[in-house]
């Protein structure tokens, strides 16, 4: 079937350590790519988000996310996590051929220690 | 500006029982959307609605489920006999309409439904 797939549950890094989120999509044809947040007690945020041009996008609070459209990944990255950081980070697809819904991936909990 | 709206914040109802709950989009987005968000499951796709447009309900996982939207503005999901696996979160979105193919969607702070 296809799906998004985000390959971490649960990650778990100490302040200023570099973090990587994978998310593969099974979607071929149009796809717009997205990253969503949602921090304790909060409602989903939007991150960033990819649409065209450039693969490599950079959103708000100094993530940025990467399209590598030959191998179906929109990976997220921060160079320097902060302990405010920690939060449940979401990868949504919205595919031409499914219809305009978003198709979440399962989600992956960052935990930041200070 | 004011972001989508959701009421009740939180709903706890006895198994059987119906409940509704309501979405207040973004003033100008004629898209709406629902889904639902639970343990183990993530994030659902349940209904959309676009305009005066027919709604897509591929999503709905039962017949117990409906939704409809108002004047194409005020949305409500009803859930009949509810079970205890409709416990989750329901969340709305809306974006703008158009090419709704490339419109981003705002996210409400969902309603949190318990079925006891």
């Amino acid at each position: 079937a296809q799906s998004v797939s985000q390959h971490n549950h649960h990650v778990i890094l100490s302040e200023a350590a570099s973090l990587e989120l994978g998310c593969n999509y099974s979607y071929g044809g149009t796809v717009n790519l997205f990253w969503y947040v949602q921090y304790p007690g909060q409602h989903l945020q939007l991150l960033l988000k990819y649409f065209s041009g450039d693969p490599l996008v950079k959103g708000i609070k100094g993530f940025e996310a990467e399209f590598i459209k030959s191998k179906f990944s929109f990976n997220l990255r921060k160079p320097s996590v902060q302990w405010s950081d920690t939060a449940e980070y979401f990868c949504a697809v919205n595919a031409r051929q499914a219809g305009t819904a978003l198709i979440f991936g399962k989600g992956t909990t960052l935990s930041v220690s200070s | 500006g004011a972001g989508v709206s959701q009421s009740p914040s939180n709903k706890v109802t006895e198994k059987g029982k119906d409940v509704e709950l309501r979405c207040d989009p973004i003033s100008g987005h004629t898209a709406l959307y629902w889904y639902r968000q639970s343990l183990g499951q993530g994030l659902e796709f349940l209904i959309y609605f676009q305009g005066n447009s027919a709604p897509d309900k591929s999503g709905l996982p039962s017949d117990r489920f409906s939704a409809e939207r108002t004047g194409g503005s005020v949305s409500t999901l009803t859930i009949q006999r509810t079970q205890q696996e409709d416990s989750a979160v329901y969340l709305c979105a809306s974006s703008l309409g158009g090419r709704v193919f490339y419109n981003e969607q705002f996210f409400g702070p969902g309603t949190r439904l318990t079925v006891l």
